[in-house]
């Protein structure tokens, strides 16, 4: 299993929709967990931490499962202004002074 | 606040040129980090830092150079350019290091020729 793998969609949706990632990762021992927000030719911006079993923030929900070791980002009552690549971001296995980011699933909210 | 600021954002390079990318931020975070990013492809890292004087490889730090003389700049240095270096590189900074948020600057975009 890759260190982080997501899909790379894109996911179109219409506006007001509930859309859902995945996020595997391969390091069992990690802690925490983060979705970076990248817009197109910008820099990624922390869209949410991830530290148990999962947090919540708005209209954006992240999970955490273990057990099957992946993490989800849920985006409730979608907005144009969601559109976005969306980005999952593990520790580095062995190495607590990096993060691994993954390729990011490419969000699309049309009218 | 200006946060990570990246010079210069834009830059052609001929095959064989060197250039330095700057990095500076003013939140006197400890964590210093280089990045480069490839169309469709995920963030790599090149070099990072955990302090001023002290910097380590990342996964992909062939061709580059980094130093670390005080908190605020963390300089990258592209020796013999290649056109394999063509991409867009994206410098952050955090406080600590797992449980805190990197904070990005505003890449430069790199083209070789």
């Amino acid at each position: 299993r890759k260190e982080v793998e997501q899909d790379p969609g894109p996911f179109n949706v219409p506006e007001g929709a509930t859309v859902a990632f995945n996020c595997t990762y391969s390091n069992s021992a990690s802690q925490s967990f983060f979705w970076y927000r990248q817009d197109c030719r910008k820099e990624p911006k922390l869209l949410m931490s991830v530290y148990s079993s999962g947090n919540e923030d708005g209209r954006f929900t992240a999970q955490l499962n273990r057990a099957s070791q992946y993490i989800s980002l849920l985006i409730r009552d979608s907005k144009l202004s969601d559109s976005a690549t969306y980005l999952c971001v593990v520790p580095s296995p062995g190495n607590t002074d990096k993060l691994i980011f993954g390729t990011g699933t490419r969000l699309q909210v049309f009218p | 606040n200006a946060g990570v600021t990246q010079t210069p954002k834009f830059r052609i390079l001929k095959i064989g040129q060197s250039m330095t990318l700057q990095c500076t931020q003013d939140m006197n975070h400890n964590y210093m980090y280089w990045y480069r990013q490839d169309p469709g492809m995920g963030l790599k890292l090149i070099y990072y830092s955990v302090g001023a004087g002290i910097t380590d490889k990342g996964e992909v730090p062939n061709g580059y150079n980094v130093s670390r003389s005080t908190t605020e700049d963390f300089p990258l240095r592209l020796e013999l350019a290649a056109p394999s270096q063509t991409s867009v590189y994206f410098c952050a900074s955090s406080y600590g290091a797992l449980q805190e948020t990197q904070y990005f600057g505003p890449g430069t975009r790199l083209l070789v020729l």
